[in-house]
């Protein structure tokens, strides 16, 4: 069975600073991967995904994530944060059928000003 | 164009009460996924459904059900209601089922209460 591991479910950066949110995935065959982003009260928007081909993964508001199959992860990072980036991630996981898609259990960002 | 919308955005109910969510998919897309978001939580899935036929399913009770209609909208039915059935119930609407690789557009969900 597919399954996600989000590694700290709280994240704290300084603006501007680094971000790194990790995921770990478990799939006995190639993976579709996914980030996901929150805000409050909101549904999930779509930041990037991973099918086959190039591991690194660029997405949207400057995010990009990358692919390692030897070490069964899909770290989001992003150079520099924004008070904006503020918000709940998701990493999923989609099964081979396409019938369902697998989440996380949440890193929540929290940017100091 | 419009996005997934969902109906109602909040809903209170008791212990043993019965509630209908109801979505629209994005125009074009023709499957629709419920999820059930427990706060703190990721989003668990339900069901899938894809031209009207459903086409996988969570492990979820019999005391949820759901259908899609011609038009591809859904509905999402919850019998004998539960305290721990209080959750953020998202929908989600992909083109296409087939391919894994279809990334989801959900809506902005249905808050549930039970008191």
């Amino acid at each position: 069975a597919q399954s996600v591991t989000q590694l700290g479910s709280h994240v704290s950066v300084s603006e501007g600073a680094l971000v790194l949110l990790r995921c770990n995935y478990s799939s006995s065959v190639p993976p579709y991967l996914f980030w996901y982003v929150q805000y409050p009260n909101q549904g999930l928007q779509l930041l990037l995904k991973y099918t086959t081909g190039a591991t690194l993964v660029k997405g949207i508001n400057g995010f990009e994530a990358e692919f390692k199959k030897s070490e069964t992860s899909f770290h989001l990072t992003k150079p520099s944060a924004h008070m904006s980036d503020a918000a709940e991630y998701f990493c999923a996981v989609s099964d081979t059928g396409g019938f369902k898609t697998i989440f996380g259990a949440g890193t929540r960002l929290f940017v100091k000003a | 164009d419009a996005g997934v919308t969902q109906s109602p955005t909040h809903l209170i109910k008791t212990r043993g009460q019965q509630v209908t969510l109801r979505c629209s998919p994005i125009s074009g897309h023709k499957s629709v996924s419920w999820y059930q978001q427990v706060l703190g939580q990721g989003p668990q899935f339900i069901f899938q459904y894809y031209e009207k036929e459903e086409r996988g399913r969570g492990n979820f009770p019999d005391r949820f059900s759901a259908r899609q209609f011609p038009n591809y909208s859904s509905e999402l039915n919850v019998n004998a209601l539960l305290l721990g059935d209080s959750a953020l119930y998202l929908c989600a609407s992909s083109l296409v089922i087939w391919g894994a690789n279809q990334p989801q557009h959900f809506g902005d969900g249905t808050r549930l209460s039970i008191l």
